[in-house]
């Protein structure tokens, strides 16, 4: 079966760093999509991970352990507008993504 | 960058109307797309694979009566929820696989928001 485990909601400061944590079990596994999702809009890709390690991209790292089921979004000077649900998707066969329920975050200043 | 249009970009009809939601690659081609439902504040749901020339593929709970997939083409793909309801009313969002075999690459569509009163 499928399982994605992501905290319902957090909330942060200006400036600072947050790291939004996934685990997962699906059946199938390619790789680990990190969309963000502001309301009333399609999901925006942030990241796919499909080696274990980190990836920095700008503000936005992602990383992943294959073993554990893991991964993490981390988002470092936040600013108002990273404020957005941000949706843990991994990828199993057939370019098939199973989204987590997402995460909201609330950045305040 | 690749695009994925889809069309209409909202929607309100009476109940137990019909309502086609058409998904669109404009710049690539895509042999499958995906087809997902979102109700308020919550993740989306994968509601079927849609296979170009082929009957597409239902996640569980999907109910192939009530949603129509069609994939025409290469780059069109349509939803249509029949005898719609109220609690049907949600947001419809496609997804396209970038390049043939590319796991790396989805390109989603701005999403339809369906309201049936």
């Amino acid at each position: 079966g499928q399982n994605i485990d992501q905290p319902t909601e957090m909330t942060a400061t200006e400036g600072a760093i947050v790291q939004i944590n996934c685990t997962y079990q699906t059946s199938g596994f390619n790789g680990l999509f990190w969309y963000q999702q502001h309301a009333g809009e399609a999901p925006t890709f942030l990241s796919y991970n499909v080696l274990d390690g980190l990836e920095e991209k700008g503000r936005f790292s992602s990383f992943l352990s294959r073993s554990k089921g893991y991964s993490y979004l981390l988002l470092k000077e936040l600013q108002m507008k990273d404020s957005a649900s941000y949706l843990c998707a991994p990828s199993g066969g057939y370019n098939k993504l199973i989204f987590g329920a997402g995460t909201r975050l609330a950045v305040h200043p | 960058g690749a695009v994925v249009s889809q069309h209409p970009s909202w929607v309100i009809c009476k109940s137990g109307t019909s309502v086609k939601i058409e998904c669109r690659s404009l710049d690539f081609q895509a042999t499958t797309m995906f087809w997902y439902r979102q109700f308020p504040k919550q993740s989306l749901m994968l509601m079927a694979t849609s296979n170009e020339g082929s009957k597409a593929t239902y996640e569980q709970g999907v109910e192939k009566d009530k949603f129509l997939i069609n994939h025409a083409s290469l780059t069109l793909s349509t939803l249509t929820v029949t005898s719609a309801h109220p609690e049907d009313s949600s947001f419809y969002i496609c997804s396209a696989p970038g390049a043939s075999g590319s796991t790396d690459t989805q390109y989603f569509g701005p999403g339809t928001r369906l309201t049936v009163l």
